[in-house]
Order: structure tokens, then sequence, then C-alpha cells
């Protein structure tokens, strides 16, 4: 497809367990976002790639939560020993480059519910 | 930091009435600002944007004028319909990296 593709779309885990979840930029966008959306909130910044380094992580919330994206195209985010609070939305989102006037693509997000 | 504020939800109006979605914004430089849509199922879209003070951003019948002086970025459109209902997020970045900020977002229901 050629929009931005995120999966799985919905993920049940319990609590202390370790996801992953994935995002598939579009083809050739070299500027990688993930985003988390709480319930009734907009979304929050967490971790902004540029290829395969990530340019600013300051948005991760703990140590708890890393994301990788090793050859410049997929990337992944990880969620160790997860909590309850950690429920919501995770969004990616691709840009072409880094540039000031290229626009932003968001996939439909993963909904994540720790129970 | 970087943040925005805009009008809580939810509205609901009848389908040509006028809607009004106010913004303010607090930013450290000199933001980029934006309007973005989630309509149901669907995914963020962006609906229209300014880069630089009294820029307006126009789409689909909506317009945001850029104000710096009331760091404000209202959302207007003259007759909505009732495929405008949505969630809207008002939101701004500072510099090329485009990180976002959002605003809590407003949902709005066009009534038939």
């Amino acid at each position: 497809g050629a929009g931005v593709s995120q999966t799985p779309s919905n993920k049940v885990t319990e609590k202390g367990k370790y996801v992953e979840l994935r995002c598939d930029p579009i083809s050739g966008h070299t500027a990688l976002y993930w985003y988390r959306q709480s319930l009734g909130q907009g979304p929050e910044f967490l971790i902004y790639f540029q290829g395969t380094g990530a340019a600013d992580d300051s948005g991760l919330p703990n140590d708890r939560f890393f994301a990788v994206r090793p050859e410049g195209s997929v990337s992944t985010l990880k969620i160790q020993r997860t909590e309850r609070g950690d429920s919501a939305v995770y969004l990616c989102a691709s840009r072409l480059n880094a540039g000031r006037n290229t626009e932003a693509f968001f996939g439909q997000g993963t909904r994540l519910t720790v129970v | 930091g970087d943040s925005v504020t805009q009008m809580e939800g939810p509205v609901t109006l009848s389908e040509e009435a006028f809607l009004t979605i106010n913004c303010t914004y607090t930013a450290t430089g000199y933001p980029s600002l934006f309007w973005y849509v989630q309509y149901p199922g669907e995914g963020l879209q962006l609906l229209l944007k300014a880069t630089k003070a009294d820029d307006k951003g126009s789409n689909k019948g909506f317009e945001a004028t850029y104000r710096k002086e009331t760091t404000s970025f209202h959302l207007e459109k003259g007759s909505v319909q009732v495929s405008d209902s949505a969630v809207y997020f008002c939101a701004l970045s500072v510099g090329n990296d485009y990180k976002l900020s959002f605003g809590a977002g407003t949902t709005v229901t066009v009534r038939a």
C-alpha cells in the first residue's frame, strides 16, 4: 500500500509482558516518528528517527520503552514489563525528508491494551 | 515548553452552521501551526497549515490564520456538512524536525 502501515492494529497483553509494535513507513521516507495517544488526549511525541538513528528520543517516558530502525525503513517500538498505564494508541508517522515543508503522514495506529 | 490549548468539545452543530474551534499556543521559537483531522475509523490527516505570522491555511472550506499577536490559530468553516464530523487537533512544531505538539482534540458532530 501507499500509506504508513502499523501492525498489529490491536494488541492485548498482560501486565509485565513484553510487546513489539511495528511501523512500515511510506517507501523512501527518511524521517519516522512515534507518538502515543491516550484516551481523550492528543498524540504525544515519543521518538524521531532520521534514517537509522534516533535524532530525538526525549519523549520516551522511561527506560522500558525503546525503538529501533536498523535499516532506515521499518521501525519497531518495544515496551518491556508493560504496565496498565501503557494502554494507549501508538501512532507512527513518516515524512519524505527533514525539510521544513514536507508533510507527515500518519498510520492508523496500534491500540495497546494492558490487562 | 511548547504547547497548544484548544477549545474543549464536544461540539454539535446542524448542517450549514458556522464552525469555529479556538486554538492558542505557547512556543519558545517561531512555530509552524497545523490543524489535523481524524475522521471516524481513519488515521490523522493534515487539514491545513501555516508556517509564519499572518499566513492563512485553507483546505476543504476550512481556514485558519496564524495570529502572532494573539498567539492563536483558530479554525473556521462557514457551512459545515455531515461529512465534517470528526475530531480536530491543533498542533505546532518548532524548527525543522516536525516534532508535533498537539492539543487535546475537539470532537465535532454535524447533524443533518
